[in-house]
């Protein structure tokens, strides 16, 4: 597609239910991250992936949160057994490559999935 | 810990006046530097970036950022602001990790 795609747009679930959130990358680009957002607060980086290979997971606040890209293209955030604090936008980004070293590259984010735990 | 800081939430400004986002940094090596804008209901774009070379970066829609290495600063700026400018917007920094790192974010208000 044309941008960064992601679904849903809007996820309400209760607490203790398990979510994913896809991640289509605009075609061709080799790196994918996620990060969360807070309301009234910046992007926060929770993983990022270079192909199909999780390069970073640092940011993974803990271990009810994963992410994969099987087949280096489309990613799934997965939160198991979710917790209110867990409320929050998920915004996924791609770029076309980031090589060794810092990162100099531009982002292109999706529009998010905004998750609700009641 | 290596960061960048927006020191205001909110900027307020008329429309046709200068603009300015400010952005300071706190980053060790070679400060890579980054303006983003996120509309209302809409993802992050990307607007310029500073990576090296000359101080004064131009990006997208007229805006432009001054990189000044003795202020440790990389504010964002445009001449004349338009009520479409009025956004929330994001400085960011990478580092040898390879991602992104935001600030909080500056919510800027055109006034008509």
């Amino acid at each position: 597609g044309a941008g960064v795609s992601q679904s849903p747009r809007y996820k309400v679930t209760k607490r203790g239910q398990d979510v994913a959130l896809r991640c289509d990358p605009i075609s061709g680009h080799v790196s994918l991250y996620w990060y969360r957002q807070a309301l009234g607060q910046g992007p926060e980086f929770l993983t990022y992936f270079n192909y199909e290979a999780q390069q970073d997971k640092s940011g993974l606040p803990n271990d009810r949160f994963s992410a994969e890209r099987p087949e280096g293209s489309i990613s799934t955030l997965t939160i198991q057994r979710t917790e209110q604090r867990d409320s929050a936008m998920y915004r996924c980004a791609s770029s076309l490559a980031t090589s060794g070293g810092a990162y100099t590259g531009e982002l292109f984010f999706g529009e998010g999935s905004r998750l609700t735990v009641l | 810990a290596q960061s960048v800081a927006q020191p205001e939430d909110q900027v307020n400004v008329a429309e046709g006046n200068p603009l300015t986002v400010k952005c300071t940094y706190s980053v060790s090596g070679n400060p890579y530097l980054f303006w983003y804008v996120q509309y209302p209901n809409r993802g992050l774009q990307f607007l310029l970036k500073y990576i090296t070379g000359d101080n004064l970066v131009k990006g997208s829609y007229g805006f432009e950022a001054e990189f000044n290495k003795s202020q440790t600063s990389f504010h964002l700026k445009k001449p004349s602001a338009l009520v479409s400018d009025s956004a929330l917007y994001f400085c960011a920094h990478s580092g040898s990790a390879r991602q992104l790192t935001f600030g909080s974010g500056t919510q800027l208000t055109v006034l008509p």
